[in-house]
């Protein structure tokens, strides 16, 4: 497809678990986003990748929630240990413009992640 | 800490009518402004923007005002249809790249 794709749609797991959601970024697109999205919230920025690189990964809320992008394209949200708290739909976006953008970011369905 | 806050949970309008969103930001260093729209089951699109040299853009039946002395935004959708129901975040970003969100307004347009 052309859009963002996020797997899985759906993920439930147990408290202390640890769980990966993926996101395959529109081609081409340099930069990649993650955002967590808690019930009656708007998205929260977790962090943003140019390239291979994080280059602001200042919303990760704790050492349990780690990102990579090896590749400069799809990228994995890692998340050890899991608590209740951690559960929210996890927004992936990307954007084809590298360096300072307009904005404009291109969103995935998102992955909802309920931690029982 | 709230830096960009949309005050109405809620708005539901009549078909053919205006409807105004309104957002309120606090940090004086986010220069540029955007809308997106959600639909259930899918991820926010982008909408429309603004920076902040500016006080008004235009797109269509969308338009974006920014009053930077309030620090205020609002989104107006002349005339509203029913396929505008959604839920309305507005956004903001300092450094061109992290997006901070206010929580949204759903947005009801009644045929």
């Amino acid at each position: 497809g052309a859009g963002v794709s996020q797997t899985p749609s759906n993920k439930v797991t147990e408290k202390g678990k640890y769980v990966e959601l993926r996101c395959d970024p529109i081609s081409g697109h340099t930069a990649l986003y993650w955002y967590r999205q808690s019930l009656g919230q708007g998205p929260e920025f977790l962090i943003y990748f140019q390239g291979t690189g994080a280059a602001d990964d200042s919303g990760l809320p704790n050492d349990r929630f780690f990102a990579v992008r090896p590749e400069g394209s799809v990228s994995t949200l890692k998340i050890q240990r899991t608590e209740r708290g951690d559960s929210a739909v996890y927004l992936c976006a990307s954007s084809p413009l590298a360096g300072r953008n307009t904005g404009e970011l291109f969103f995935g369905e998102g992955s909802r992640l309920t931690v029982l | 800490d709230q830096q960009v806050k949309q005050n109405s949970p809620s708005l539901s309008v009549q078909e053919g009518r205006i409807s105004i969103l309104n957002c309120d930001y606090t940090n004086s260093m986010f220069d540029y402004f955007l809308w997106y729209k959600k639909y259930p089951a899918e991820g926010p699109t982008f909408l429309i923007s603004i920076s902040s040299i500016k006080d008004k853009n235009e797109d269509g039946r969308f338009t974006v005002f920014l009053n930077k002395s309030a620090k205020h935004l609002s989104l107006h959708i002349v005339p509203s249809q029913p396929g505008d129901s959604a839920v309305y975040f507005c956004a903001a970003s300092a450094d061109g790249n992290k997006l901070v969100f206010g929580a949204g307004t759903i947005l009801r347009v009644k045929s």
